[in-house]
Parts: C-alpha cells; structure tokens; sequence
C-alpha cells in the first residue's frame, strides 16, 4: 500500500542555515509525483515544490530544492538560508498515477520546523 | 481575487446534530477534495469530485455526505453518523489536464460539543 513517511516531529534551525526535512515513500506505481507542502500557523496548506518520478533533475523553487533518490524512495526538503518566516508544519505527499488520474494525495503526519533568531 | 473560500473559519455544534462546511472556488477548477486533519496527523480524503454531479469517497467517507451540483461549489456535511467530527476540514480544488498542484482553501475548525 501506498505510504509517506516523515520521521521528524520538529527540528530547529538557525536563522540564516539550511535544514533538510526527511520524507520517504513507498509506492508499487512506477509513475507517481511527490509534493511538499507549507502549514503555518493559520491552517492554510501552502504548496512549495513537486517532483515527478520521471523527472530527471532535482526539483528547485526559489530556497526550496528537493533531494529525489528514487533508489531509496526518498525526497528530502531542503531549505536554504531560514528564515523565521519558515516557521511552520511541513508535509511531504504522493500521488499516484499521471497528472490525468483521480490525483489523490497521500499525505505524511509533517515535522514542525522552528527557526531560532 | 481568485482562489477558494470556506466559511465558516470556526464552528461549533451540539453533538447529533448536522452541519455543512462550505467550500466555495472562483478558479474555474474542475476538481475538487475534501480533506481532514487531525493533531499530529497528516491530511485524509474524505471525498473528491472531479467533474459536476460526480464524487467518490475517500478513505474516511463514512458519517460524512457530499454535493457537486455546480462546478463552483463542493460542500462537506458532516453527519451525526460521525463519531468524532471535531477536527480542522480543508477543501482543495485542481484544475484538469498536466497541473499537478492541489490549491487548498484556509479550512474550517469544527467542534462538537
């Protein structure tokens, strides 16, 4: 069965540092996509970056890169420079299948980054 | 501005009774989802639409009902079948074709007292 995995709860970091946020997956669909998306405290679900599993580079947007090892079926969230603005919940999601299909996503339980002036 | 709308931001309700969130979407979106998310917990589906008068359930449906009888609207009753209905509801919508990213409304904190 399909899972996300995010073995984090919270992490600090310093202002100004990068920090990376774990996340693996398990899927038996070759063709899938992983999302990584933004929770702060208001509620509202930001999304951040996506990575197709056919892509061959890293996906990067702006600070945002993600690390894709499709061996390990592992794709990391690293933020570069931190900002206090970053402060927030994290969740990593899959979904499986093409961008055509029922597009359900699959979320992780999130890991809490707090930034530290 | 374009973008998804819920409303109420906070609602309380005795416990038996039904109520209705509503998520209301101006991008033109053909898709549209109901998620629930719980403390400590991740986001669940409860119920996806993808086209006008059609929906399915997710993995969560059960207490829960819903309507898509305008490609705008897609509201979430949560029924007195529920057996813990407090919990913060986000509605998302997709647009078709090769976008891969769901646009999630500010949701809906529900508790039942």
């Amino acid at each position: 069965a399909q899972k996300i995995t995010q073995t984090q709860p919270g992490m600090f970091v310093q202002e100004k540092e990068a920090v990376t946020l774990d996340c693996t997956y398990d899927t038996s669909d070759p063709s899938y996509g992983l999302f990584w998306y933004k929770q702060p405290s208001s509620g509202e679900m930001i999304f951040l970056i996506y990575q197709g599993s056919y892509d061959q580079q890293n996906a990067t947007e702006g600070r945002y890169s993600l690390n894709f090892q499709k061996a390990r079926k592992s794709a990391n969230l690293v933020i570069s420079a931190s900002q206090l603005g970053d402060s927030a919940m994290y969740f990593c999601a899959m979904r499986e299948g093409g961008g055509g299909a029922t597009n359900k996503l699959i979320f992780g339980t999130g890991t809490l980054l707090a930034v530290q002036p | 501005d374009g973008g998804i709308t819920q409303s109420p931001k906070y609602l309380f309700r005795k416990e038996g009774q039904n109520v209705t969130l509503s998520c209301e979407q101006n991008l033109n979106h053909d898709a549209m989802y109901w998620y629930r998310q719980d403390p400590g917990q991740g986001l669940r589906l409860i119920y996806y639409s993808q086209i006008v008068n059609d929906f399915q359930k997710g993995d969560i449906a059960e207490g829960y009902s819903v309507s898509r009888e305008k490609k705008e609207s897609f509201p979430l009753t949560v029924t007195s079948a529920q057996k813990n209905p407090t919990a913060f509801y986000l509605c998302a919508s997709k647009p078709s074709g090769i976008y891969n990213e769901q646009f999630f409304g500010p949701g809906t904190r529900l508790t039942v007292l």
